[in-house]
């Protein structure tokens, strides 16, 4: 039940985009997005919780497509604060209510 | 503005011996989450509860138990801590549309 991420790490130099994608082999009520620094909690990003639905604040964005049971973080222009893990988190189900998280996306960000 | 606290923030405990790790969150949140979170891995889900009173098993449930008595609390039990429990312990609260995490509890089982 776990989701599936992809890449596993990204190294990136300032100002370059990158893509998280993360994929379920069921079915998708929400699709959670957080970021961890070494050490430190999660911080929570943004969550998405219909299909075809997209958010966004900074430069950081992301899609959720309900049919394909995925959904796509995107980082443009990257900046050095936005190195860290990131993890996307799955709800199954309008009930469900536990948030099953993948394995992450190291992303590096270099000067 | 506290959020979600958890306590303690460090423990070392030797095979076999118990101990109980608290959370608490001053945000009315309904549900409440316990994650152990492994060096170089995702979050899994150990318990979690929906409210008040309720609780129920996640991923890896195995060796702890959780009691939810308070809306503001949710308690982590190890009843025989192994080595195999050494691990970063994340717990977080929230609505279903977000989840704020507490700081985390390392703790080490020699």
């Amino acid at each position: 039940q776990q989701p599936v991420q992809s890449p596993q790490a990204v190294i990136l130099r300032e100002g370059e985009d990158a893509v998280i994608n993360c994929s379920s082999s069921k079915a998708l009520y929400s699709v959670h997005w957080y970021r961890q620094k070494h050490g430190e909690a999660p911080i929570f990003l943004m969550i998405l919780l219909k299909g075809g639905e997209q958010k966004g604040h900074d430069k950081i964005s992301a899609s959720f497509n309900e049919k394909k049971q995925q959904s796509s973080l995107y980082l443009t222009a990257s900046q050095l604060s936005y190195s860290g893990t990131y993890f996307c988190g799955t709800e199954m189900g309008s009930s469900a209510s536990k948030i099953i998280f993948g394995s992450g996306t190291r992303l590096s960000i270099r000067p | 503005n506290a959020g979600v606290t958890q306590t303690p923030k460090f423990r070392v405990l030797k095979t076999g011996q118990s101990m109980t790790l608290l959370c608490a969150q001053d945000m009315n949140h309904e549900y409440m989450y316990w994650y152990r979170q492994d060096p170089g891995m995702g979050l899994r889900l150990i318990h979690y509860s929906v409210g008040e009173g309720t609780t129920a098993k996640g991923e890896v449930p195995d060796g702890y138990n959780v009691s939810r008595l308070k809306k503001q609390n949710f308690l982590l039990g190890l009843e025989s801590a192994a080595p195999s429990q050494t691990s970063v312990y994340f717990c977080a609260s929230g609505q279903l549309i977000d989840a704020f995490f507490g700081q985390g509890t390392r703790l080490t089982v020699v």
